[in-house]
């Protein structure tokens, strides 16, 4: 069985500009969360899409964004990009048919540097 | 104050000793409780997932809860290099809904 996949798995950019990161979860599972983990702050939780609609956001400003496809698999993007946003994303994948199936699996995450 | 704290360490053990570690959380109304393994430049890895007070094991891996002191802890036996990474506590639940809340992570050193 395939784990959650994200690509890709490193990028560098400049301040001021945009990117987008994808996430393809593990077959059946129409959760997927986005979080930001960085040696300051650790994991903090992004946002949360469940069929396609966003469930749950965390304290990220607006320059955040994401979205899911039909098929599950999601994407986010952060525009004007900050030296502060240098992080690795990481991607979490579950069932999410109520709490008690929540498990969530991670991806290896996509290592942002903005320079 | 954070809503879960952990200590981060590091905790430096010899090979065969048992790892104990643990996290405090604040809000009563979290239910699920995991831990994750994390080695550096990898995506966290899921150790145990577990509901209710009590014990729960897998292998060498034994982790406990106590929901009346907001405490839980994971203990590693017959500790191995391999298991030198850091471990982050998270819990779910109450009005943050499927929001996976983060210890800071403690991390393992386990030396041969």
């Amino acid at each position: 069985k395939a784990g959650v996949t994200q690509t890709p798995r490193y990028l560098i950019k400049t301040r001021g500009q945009q990117v987008t990161l994808s996430c393809s979860p593990i077959s059946g599972h129409r959760s997927v969360s986005w979080y930001q983990q960085t040696p300051g702050q650790g994991l903090q939780f992004l946002f949360e899409y469940f069929s396609e609609t966003q469930r749950n956001k965390g304290n990220f400003p607006g320059r955040f964004s994401g979205r899911q496809f039909s098929n599950s698999r999601s994407e986010m993007n952060v525009s004007t990009l900050e030296l502060g946003d240098s992080a690795l994303y990481l991607c979490a994948s579950s069932l999410s048919r109520g709490l008690e199936n929540t498990e969530a699996f991670f991806g290896q995450g996509t290592r942002l540097t903005v320079v | 104050q954070k809503e879960v704290e952990q200590d981060p360490g590091p905790l430096s053990v010899p090979e065969g000793a048992i790892v104990s570690l643990n996290c405090t959380y604040s809000n009563s109304a979290f239910q699920y409780f995991m831990w994750y393994r994390q080695y550096s430049r990898k995506g966290p890895e899921l150790l145990m997932y577990t509901y209710s007070s009590g014990n729960k094991e897998d292998g060498r891996f034994t982790a406990q809860v106590d929901k009346s002191s907001k405490y839980i802890s994971l203990f590693i036996r017959d500790s191995q290099p391999s298991d030198s990474a850091t471990y982050l506590c998270a819990i779910l639940g109450g009005a943050a809904g499927n929001k996976l809340t983060f210890g800071g992570g403690t991390r393992v050193l386990v030396k041969p």
